[in-house]
């Protein structure tokens, strides 16, 4: 099977901007979650969806969104772009039933210029 | 207030000895916990987890120990190989099977040969 998938893997943009990241989790996995990595905070999870519905929510601001398509695929959405958000974004994805074990893809690396 | 603290950011080990990661957290509530392992430009990896109802869980080189009443769980690799230099992270769910992630910041390990 192939892995969890991102696009694109690295990207620039300046404050104000908005950015959209894609996910394609591993076949037959629906539930895909986003997490944000930078050096002094680890790993934060931003949000999780499953058959296209938002299960859970981080503690992020209302300026990260997400949606997932009907193949399970997943975008989310930063807008108005600040310099903290530069980070690496994770997404994840897990087979039903085998929540606890996710599957990360190799990220998104993001500079807010 | 960080619920998973990994409080050492760095831990070096010579090659066929033992490495010992620690991990505390503070939710009683946790039910789950696993360790991840990360290498550089790649997404986490999953390593190894732990029921709740479970001490010890040991697969291969690597075995995961917990102690619930002091809100403790350690990650064992005997012996260490360089190959095993990477970021580990520990991770634990609340929230049962559909439960959230919550990740320490997590501990790079180096193995010198």
């Amino acid at each position: 099977k192939a892995g969890v998938t991102q696009t694109p893997r690295y990207l620039i943009k300046t404050r104000g901007q908005q950015v959209t990241l894609s996910c394609s989790p591993i076949s037959g996995h629906r539930s895909v979650s986003w997490y944000q990595q930078t050096p002094g905070q680890g790993l934060q999870f931003l949000f999780e969806y499953f058959s296209e519905t938002q299960r859970n929510k981080g503690n992020f601001p209302g300026r990260f969104s997400g949606r997932q398509f009907s193949n399970s695929r997943s975008e989310m959405n930063v807008s108005t772009l600040e310099l903290g958000d530069s980070a690496l974004y994770l997404c994840a994805s897990s087979s039903p039933g085998r929540k606890e074990t996710q599957y990360f893809g190799p990220g998104t690396r993001l500079l807010v210029l | 207030d960080q619920q998973v603290k990994q409080n050492s950011p760095s831990l070096s080990v010579q090659e066929g000895r033992i490495s010992i990661l620690n991990c505390d957290y503070t939710n009683s509530m946790f039910d789950y916990f696993l360790w991840y392992k990360k290498y550089p430009a790649e997404g986490p990896t999953f390593l190894i987890s732990i029921s709740s109802i479970k001490d010890k869980n040991e697969d291969g080189r690597f075995t995961v120990f917990l102690n619930k009443s002091a809100k403790h769980l350690s990650l064992h690799i005997v012996p260490s190989q360089p190959g095993d230099s990477a970021v580990y992270f520990c991770a634990a769910r609340y929230g049962g099977s559909q439960g959230n992630l919550i990740f320490g910041k997590g501990t790079k390990l180096s193995v010198k040969p």
